[in-house]
């Protein structure tokens, strides 16, 4: 099976602008969580989706939004960039709670 | 915090030694997960040990829980050069909108 894969895997934005990350699941799993990785904060959980329903949500302003499309594939947003949300964004897809993890995308605010 | 805290911040040891790394939360779980992840790339899962279970192996992983300290630690065996990475403690509570929440983690390196 192929793994959790995550598009695009490098990205530098301008404070203010807006972006958009993909991440397709494992075939089969239904849950695909997002998580925000520095080194000031470590791994903070954004949101989890499972059957294009948000299940859980973490500790984010209303700038970080997501969703989940019917092949379980997700996307998350965030508006209005900042300096600080410069961090790996990782996405983990799950089928009986184990995560998996994709290779992340490395975003740059300027 | 949310986060969980891990000890230490970073291992060094000699390939052949074993490393041993610890986790502490703050809240009850569901259970608690190991990762590891390789110069800032995405994680691998290690282990899951739920939290009705107090020790678990895979390999030269050795992973114990004790729910009423709220800790875990991970024991590596025979430690290799590709052990070289960051291990982190992933806790899953038990209420909360929190599906996961991670520690701060651990840097390894083995010098071979």
């Amino acid at each position: 099976k192929a793994g959790v894969t995550q598009t695009p895997r490098y990205l530098i934005k301008t404070r203010g602008q807006q972006v958009t990350l993909s991440c397709s699941p494992i075939s089969g799993h239904r849950s695909v969580s997002w998580y925000q990785q520095t080194p000031g904060q470590g791994l903070q959980f954004l949101f989890e989706y499972f059957s294009e329903t948000q299940r859980n949500k973490g500790n984010f302003p209303g700038r970080f939004s997501g969703r989940q499309f019917s092949n379980s594939r997700s996307e998350m947003n965030v508006s209005t960039l900042e300096l600080g949300d410069s961090a790996l964004y990782l996405c983990a897809s799950s089928l009986d709670g184990t995560q998996y993890f994709g290779p992340g995308t490395r975003l740059l605010v300027l | 915090s949310q986060q969980g805290e891990e000890d230490p911040q970073a291992l060094s040891i000699q390939e052949g030694e074993n490393a041993t790394m610890n986790c502490s939360y703050k809240t009850s779980i569901n259970n608690l997960q190991w990762y590891r992840q390789n110069s800032g790339r995405g994680l691998v899962h290690l282990i899951l040990i739920r939290s009705n279970e107090r020790e678990k192996h895979s390999g030269r992983l050795r992973v114990t829980l004790d729910t009423s300290k709220k800790s875990s630690s991970l024991l590596i065996t025979a430690s290799r050069a590709a052990d070289t990475a960051s291990y982190f403690c992933a806790t899953a509570p038990t209420s909360g909108t929190y599906k996961y929440i991670f520690g701060t983690g651990t840097r390894l390196k083995v010098l071979a």
